[in-house]
This record gives structure tokens, C-alpha cells and sequence, in this order.
């Protein structure tokens, strides 16, 4: 199994340009997550998925855009990029909230906005 | 004010030492504690789980230890090898639900030959 799955694993983007991070999972998890993990700081939720149809606002949601059509694909949208959203991006999957074995981690997208 | 704070912040150790990390949290209420290891480049990968009744858990050379009423808990790496240098990052989950996850910022470890 790949497990979690995503692309790119580095961009670079101009201010105002948009873009998607694509995210997969073949693991057949319910719940999908999307995190940032910015330099010296502990990894923050930007969105959730309990299931295909379902999404929610994590901690830091602004400026970014989710959507969860198929149980296994969680892409996430950044419309206007920031410097701000400068960041490494990593989405995980779990069977349920509460998983003996935790969440599943992708490797990571590394973005830099100039 | 829920938070998970993690020492040191980076440490380096000689091949074959062993080493202990330390996490304090304040999340309440608290559901469990989990280890996670990240190689650089990597997502986090979970070592160890542990729920508010276990002190101790092994995973091969990782021993965690959880002290619930002091809210502590501490991972020791045996025998270390060249293979354990990543960060360890402490996640807390407070009460159930997908948004109740609070991450300490990891400790880089280094082991040198």
C-alpha cells in the first residue's frame, strides 16, 4: 500500500498566485487532515474530514479552501498566496479519531511563496 | 491553555548512548499521548500511544513513560543508533474529535558516530 500520498513535494509560487495541493489515501481512512508545520513551531490544523462530503475549519483555516468528494482524496487550495503561507504542508488520514496505531503522514509539501 | 512543551529542543549524542526527551503538557481534558518520530524531509511516523491508565510502553529500543497527575511523560532511546537522528514530536489529543490534537515543537535529535 502507498499509504498517504502527496504532490507536489516542492513549489514555489509568486504573491497572489493559486494553487492545489493534492492528497490521497488508499488506506480506505475516514477522517483526513491537512497541517502546517512552520520552522521552531508544532504542527497546526488548517482543515478536517470525517468522511467524503464532510469538511471543517481546523485552527489556522484562512486563506485556504478543502474539499472531500471521494473517501480517498483531500486536496487543499491555496486562492491568493501569502508570504505568510510560506510553510510545509502535510496531510495525514486515520481510520477514526481515536486509532490505536495514530494518523498516517504524507511527506510532506514543501512551499515557499515569494 | 492547552499546550505541549518539549526539552530539550535539540540534543546530539554519541552512537550507542542513551537518551531520555522530556514532554509537559497542560491539555485537558486528556484522552492520549502518542510519540511520533520524523525523519528530516519526512511526515511524523507514531512510536508509541499510551491512554491516561499506562506508565510505561516499549517499542523496541523507545520506552515511554506517562505520569498522569504531573502531566509528564518521557521517551528514552536505548542503544542509539545513527538511524535515530529526527525529531520527536510529543501529540496530546484532548477529548475526542479531529480538531483536539495539540503538537509539541519536537526534539532534534543527532546521533553521531
Amino acid at each position: 500500500n502507498a499509504g498517504v500520498t502527496q504532490t507536489p513535494k516542492f513549489r514555489i509560487l509568486k504573491i497572489g498566485q493559486s494553487m492545489t495541493l493534492q492528497c490521497t489515501q488508499d488506506m480506505n481512512h475516514n477522517y483526513m487532515y491537512w497541517y502546517r508545520q512552520d520552522p521552531g513551531m508544532g504542527l497546526k490544523l488548517i482543515y478536517y474530514s470525517v468522511g467524503a462530503g464532510i469538511t471543517d475549519k481546523g485552527e489556522v483555516p484562512n486563506g485556504y479552501n478543502v474539499s472531500r468528494s471521494t473517501t480517498e482524496d483531500f486536496p487543499l487550495r491555496l486562492e491568493l498566496a501569502a508570504p505568510s503561507q510560506t510553510s510545509v504542508y502535510f496531510c495525514a488520514s486515520s481510520y477514526s479519531s481515536w486509532t490505536e496505531n495514530g494518523y498516517t503522514f504524507g511527506s510532506g509539501t514543501r512551499l515557499t511563496v515569494v | 491553555k492547552n499546550q505541549v512543551e518539549q526539552s530539550p529542543q535539540s540534543l546530539i549524542i554519541l552512537e550507542g548512548k542513551n537518551c531520555t526527551l522530556q514532554c509537559n503538557y497542560t491539555v485537558s481534558p486528556f484522552s492520549n499521548l502518542r510519540w511520533y518520530k520524523q525523519d528530516t524531509g519526512r511526515g511524523p511516523v507514531s512510536l508509541t500511544i499510551m491512554t491516561f491508565s499506562e506508565n510505561t510502553k516499549s517499542n523496541g529500543r523507545y520506552t515511554a513513560t506517562l505520569d498522569a497527575d504531573t502531566k509528564q511523560s518521557s521517551l528514552h532511546i536505548t542503544a542509539s543508533q545513527l538511524s535515530d537522528s529526527a525529531s520527536y514530536i510529543c501529540v496530546v489529543t484532548g477529548q475526542t474529535g479531529a480538531n483536539n490534537l495539540f503538537f509539541g515543537t519536537g526534539t532534534r535529535l543527532t546521533v553521531i558516530p
